[in-house]
């Protein structure tokens, strides 16, 4: 079965350093999010992405955030100066074309961000 | 605003001993909605879609219901390995534009003894 695959699995970083988290939407999909877990805490939206821009975002995703597809099949988000509240689990979601607000979303297993 | 609120934050059970989680909503007009089971480490793994009120769903031991204000989630003879955290989503107006984004709500973090 298709999956979405994200790398790193776990990345530490600097106060202030920048990082890049990458994903591999499932092939055929062509609707891209971001979302981010803080520990212990609920599943929270940050970028939605499609026909190669950014369809809605945030209060979270400020001038910090950025996403990209730079080809056929990554998708990454890059957080500029990394703060320590920063440090969160990162999902990748990807769902088919149609009707996104009602596809189910397909995640990938995340990136663990560790801001010191 | 729309919100998700899910209860109970926690639920313990014996294998075997059936139970129900629940998924409140406060959306104008329900575009669907979702139930994922997440598993320590992993992110959200689909389970159901819901669209309308009466509508079920089921696999294996679970079976999702729905209606006008609230979903729940029926587990029947629970195994350990149900063991996960379940989510519920739905579809809420985006503050920017025009669309709607996947909501979630806080989870059910059950634990089956076996």
């Amino acid at each position: 079965e298709p999956e979405v695959t994200q790398t790193p699995s776990h990345q530490v970083t600097q106060m202030g350093q920048e990082v890049i988290l990458r994903c591999v939407p499932i092939s055929n999909h062509l609707y891209f999010y971001w979302y981010r877990q803080i520990l212990g805490q609920k599943v929270e939206f940050l970028v939605s992405f499609y026909n190669n821009e950014i369809s809605e975002k945030s209060e979270i995703f400020d001038d910090q955030f950025s996403v990209e597809r730079p080809d056929g099949s990554n998708f990454t988000l890059k957080i500029r100066s990394t703060k320590l509240e920063d440090s969160a689990m990162y999902f990748c979601a990807s769902s088919e074309i149609g009707r996104p607000y009602n596809s189910p979303l397909h995640f990938g297993n995340g990136t663990r961000l560790t801001v010191t | 605003e729309d919100q998700v609120t899910q209860s109970p934050e926690a639920l313990r059970l014996q294998e075997g001993e059936s139970s129900s989680l629940n998924c409140s909503y406060t959306v104008s007009g329900l575009r669907g909605l979702f139930w994922y089971r997440q598993d320590p480490g992993k992110g959200p793994e689909f389970l159901f879609t819901l669209y309308s009120a009466g509508e079920e769903k089921e696999k294996e031991r679970l079976k999702a219901t729905l209606t006008k204000k609230e979903s729940f989630l029926h587990i029947t003879a629970p195994k350990p390995e149900d063991s996960a955290t379940y989510l519920c989503a739905v579809p809420s107006a985006a503050t920017s534009g025009g669309s709607y984004i996947p909501t979630f709500g806080r989870g059910t973090s059950l634990i089956v003894h076996p």
